[in-house]
Formats: C-alpha cells, sequence, structure tokens
C-alpha cells in the first residue's frame, strides 16, 4: 500500500545552526501535507502544513518545501534551539474523491540538538 | 479550553483483561480518532469518528471497539487485553474540515504483561 516514510530516522545538530528533516511519500493523490512535533511523554503537536497546489510555506522559524516532481517533503528549522528537540513527523492526507479526514504518517525522525 | 484529554495516563493489564481508555474534547469537534504508537514508529489509526453515533474502522482495528455516544466523548475499548497491544495510544480530534488540524491528547502509555 501506500506509505510516507523518512530518510534519516536521527539527526544531531549544534544549537543555532539549521536543521532539514526529509520526508518521502509515494501517494501521487496525496494533496495536503503536515508536520508534527512530538516531545518526549507527550502527544504530537502541529507545526505546519502545506497544500499540493503550493512548493512552499513559512512559518515563525520553519519552513516546509513540497517537490510533488520527487514525491519529497522537507522541513527546515532556522537557528535550531535546545526546545526543538524532539521527534518530527511528517503526515498525508490523501484525496480520495470525497471527504477522507484521515493521516497516514511516517516513522518520525528524531532530532537531537546539542548546544 | 483543555483541548483533547485522555485518562488514564499509565496502565498496567494482565492478559486477557479488558479496560477503556476514556478521551474527551472540548472544541465541539465533530471528528475523532484513537491512534496506537509503538516504539519507535510512528501513528496507526486504530478507529475514528466523523460524529456522534457515527464510527468506521482505520488501520489496525483488531481487538478495539469504540463508541461515540455524545460529541465530546470518544472511549477506547480492549475486551481482551494481549501482549502485542502493548503500547501508547493517542486520542485526537479536528473539526472537520480536510485541512484542519488535529489535535492530540497527551496520551495512555499501555502495558499487557
Amino acid at each position: 500500500g501506500e506509505s510516507v516514510g523518512l530518510h534519516l530516522p536521527t539527526l544531531s545538530v549544534q544549537e543555532g545552526d539549521n536543521s532539514i528533516i526529509n520526508c518521502a511519500y509515494s501517494n501521487s493523490a496525496s494533496d495536503y501535507f503536515i508536520w508534527y512535533k512530538q516531545e518526549s511523554g507527550k502527544g504530537p503537536q502541529f507545526i505546519i502544513d502545506i497544500r499540493s497546489n503550493m512548493d512552499k510555506r513559512q512559518g515563525q522559524r520553519v519552513t516546509v518545501l513540497l517537490n510533488k516532481t520527487v514525491k519529497h517533503l522537507s522541513l527546515q528549522i532556522a537557528a535550531t534551539q535546545p526546545g526543538d528537540s524532539a521527534v518530527y513527523f511528517c503526515a498525508e492526507k490523501p484525496y480520495s474523491g470525497g471527504s477522507n479526514y484521515k493521516l497516514t504518517f511516517g516513522k518520525g525522525t528524531l532530532l537531537t540538538v546539542n548546544p | 479550553n483543555a483541548g483533547v484529554t485522555q485518562t488514564p495516563k499509565f496502565r498496567i493489564l494482565k492478559i486477557g483483561q479488558s479496560m477503556t481508555l476514556q478521551c474527551t474534547q472540548d472544541m465541539n469537534h465533530n471528528y475523532m480518532y484513537w491512534y496506537r504508537q509503538d516504539p519507535g514508529m510512528g501513528l496507526k489509526l486504530i478507529y475514528y469518528s466523523v460524529g456522534a453515533g457515527i464510527t468506521d474502522k482505520g488501520e489496525v482495528p483488531n481487538g478495539y471497539n469504540v463508541s461515540r455516544s455524545t460529541t465530546e466523548d470518544f472511549p477506547l475499548r480492549l475486551e481482551l487485553a494481549a501482549p502485542s497491544q502493548t503500547s501508547v495510544y493517542f486520542c485526537a480530534s479536528t473539526a472537520g474540515a480536510r485541512t484542519d488540524t488535529q489535535y492530540f491528547g497527551p496520551g495512555t502509555r499501555l502495558t499487557v504483561l
């Protein structure tokens, strides 16, 4: 079946550096993508989303890039801080021709920020 | 608003026991979801509901049951606990539009011995 996956299971960066977390998806019918942050012992928290009619979207210190040609999604975090240490998940909602509200999650990337 | 709340936070069950994981949201969201998260893995959908009285199976529904008698509550029932159900369970809700954010509860960590 279709799946959402991540290239790197772990990423370690220095405080102040930029972080890039990657995600590959295989369902060409997917039209909405979301990045979630999950801190230890907590539920996932929404970071940023992007629709398939866009290739870039910016938030506060975060940018999501979507390359539909190669089915690739990335999350860029600028000036990474210790509080950014967490597991980051990409998720997608496929367009099924009707209402479809079910997210498919990737495995996640553990981001560790070193002081 | 408290958002999405889940109880209990932790639970240990013996094989064959049953329990109900509680989930409540105070955002008047129509859509509610139950996920399980195994160590080092992403979230897998167990059941979801698009409104009171309506539920449907997700990716991994076997061994679980749900009900949705009110908009606010979406309990998850385990009838005969098995070690394979050891996991962290998350409840989530969304207002309903395709691009609405899913809000997650803090999770319930369940161990079946």
